[in-house]
């Protein structure tokens, strides 16, 4: 039962483009939902968070936007650059703190410079 | 700030014995949680502590994994006897609870072979 869905397995863009990252959740109880961005041998790095209250956060290049009636959100990274290689992860929460995260598999970026 | 710090890095051990990993939360986070991470089902959450109580154990797979938090600055989670499907990446992560939204900060993770 996965309760988050990234269904890109992979992304590969051009440095100084815009990155799409996307994720699908079932579970209308949700109301927070995180990015985190993980590289090899790292633990994930926490990078941005939106509330079901809203339906976009920014905080420098990266903008997550989220739908609720289509139980989507993504990620858009713009300019993408190279650093921006990981794996990045969406999460969601139904507790109010935005505990307790069920997260997606995990979709693989690479930007080519 | 260290961060989370867990140890070890990695760990290989054979069929059968006991295996402890260890981890160091964030001074003054009230939350621990332990995930673990493998190719088949991605980032999973096995236990979370508050204020050092297990709250939510629902993700142990088996009694063979037991986690405990005897204070707020450490915390371990055991499996006895280790088996080779326990080979995965073991993540501890920590937060304060009432930074709503704000993301856990995550260790570096074990990875541990059972052979």
């Amino acid at each position: 039962d996965q309760q988050v869905k990234q269904n890109s397995p992979s992304l590969s863009v051009q440095e100084g483009r815009i990155s799409i990252l996307n994720c699908d959740y079932t579970n209308s109880m949700f109301d927070y939902f995180l990015w985190y961005k993980k590289y090899p041998a790292e633990g994930p790095t926490f990078l941005i968070s939106i509330s079901s209250i809203k339906d976009k956060n920014e905080d420098g290049r990266f903008t997550v936007f989220l739908n609720k009636s289509a139980k989507h959100l993504s990620l858009h990274i713009v300019p993408s650059q190279p650093g921006d290689s990981a794996v990045y992860f969406c999460a969601a929460s139904a507790d109010k703190y935005g505990n307790k995260l069920v997260f997606g598999a995990g979709t693989i970026l690479r930007v080519k410079s | 700030d260290a961060g989370v710090i867990q140890s070890p890095r990695h760990e290989v051990t054979e069929m059968g014995q006991e295996v402890t990993l260890r981890c160091k939360p964030i001074s003054g986070h009230d939350y621990l949680f332990w995930y673990r991470q493998t190719m088949m089902r991605g980032l999973e959450l096995l236990i979370y502590f508050n204020n050092n109580v297990p709250i939510d154990d629902s993700g142990m797979p088996e009694d063979r994994f037991s986690a405990k938090m005897p204070n707020a600055s450490f915390s371990t989670l055991k499996i006895q006897p280790s088996e080779p499907r326990d080979s995965a990446v073991y993540f501890c992560a920590s937060i304060l609870g009432d930074r709503v939204g704000s993301g856990y900060t995550f260790g570096s993770g074990t990875r541990l072979t059972v052979v």
